[in-house]
């Protein structure tokens, strides 16, 4: 594999409590990226990473924190969890330099349902 | 907000067929890519293109981004079950420092 791991993969969780969801890598990138997929929007920017401890909003952020504490550990934390919230979460790496930054590997996502 | 349009959104073809796929957009990007995406799997990167007007070839794929670097196509000859999957495009603008992702291309080859 591309040495990129997200868990748990799959979660069912109720509205109003909190869930993190985790994304581990060893390839040792710059980068990496949360995104959430949903029918008919593709792709859609939650936050990014630059670096330790350095993070920034992407397109659909709100409702959304995540850290960086760790190289290797990029974490998603959804404070609490709402319906419009139920999606598959996909997160991905990239290497440093452009366009090192925007050529990316995705882990096989995580999806979770919030009822 | 740079918008990628994906057409057509869904392509159900027989073994053997050729095929196209557009990925189409307003705004001029400094590079695009192109992922495929198989059901329970993250996406993954087929090619990157940079110059407008560049061709790429990978196998049976053709890809080509266009002269005013606003949109891309890929083409398939002669399909296989193997290629069914989602296609993703994915441009970078100047004024943008990430990806916007297309909203896909979901290709059905029927054996």
């Amino acid at each position: 594999d591309a040495g990129i791991t997200q868990s748990p993969r799959h979660k069912v969780t109720e509205t109003g409590t909190p869930v993190t969801l985790r994304c581990h890598q060893t390839e040792n990138h710059r980068y990496m990226y949360w995104y959430r997929q949903d029918p008919g929007h593709g792709l859609r920017l939650i936050h990014y990473s630059y670096g330790v401890k350095d993070t920034d909003k992407g397109e659909v952020s709100d409702g959304y924190s995540v850290s960086r504490s760790k190289t290797e550990d990029f974490l998603l934390t959804l404070e609490s969890a709402t319906s419009s919230q139920t999606s598959v979460y996909f997160c991905a790496i990239g290497p440093a330099g452009t366009p090192g930054a925007n050529v990316l590997t995705f882990g096989a996502g995580s999806r979770l349902t919030v009822l | 907000t740079q918008l990628l349009e994906q057409s057509p959104q869904f392509l159900s073809i027989q073994e053997g067929e050729n095929l196209t796929v557009y990925c189409n957009s307003s705004s001029v990007f400094s590079s695009l890519q192109w992922y495929r995406q198989e059901p329970g799997e993250g996406p993954v990167l087929l090619v990157t293109v940079v110059t407008g007007g560049e061709v790429k070839k990978l196998k049976r794929l053709t890809f080509q981004f266009g002269d005013a670097r606003k949109d891309s196509s890929l083409h398939i000859t002669a399909a296989q079950p193997g290629d069914t999957g989602l296609y993703l495009c994915a441009g970078v603008s100047g004024s943008a420092r990430q990806l916007t992702f297309g909203s896909g291309t979901q290709l059905t080859v029927l054996p």
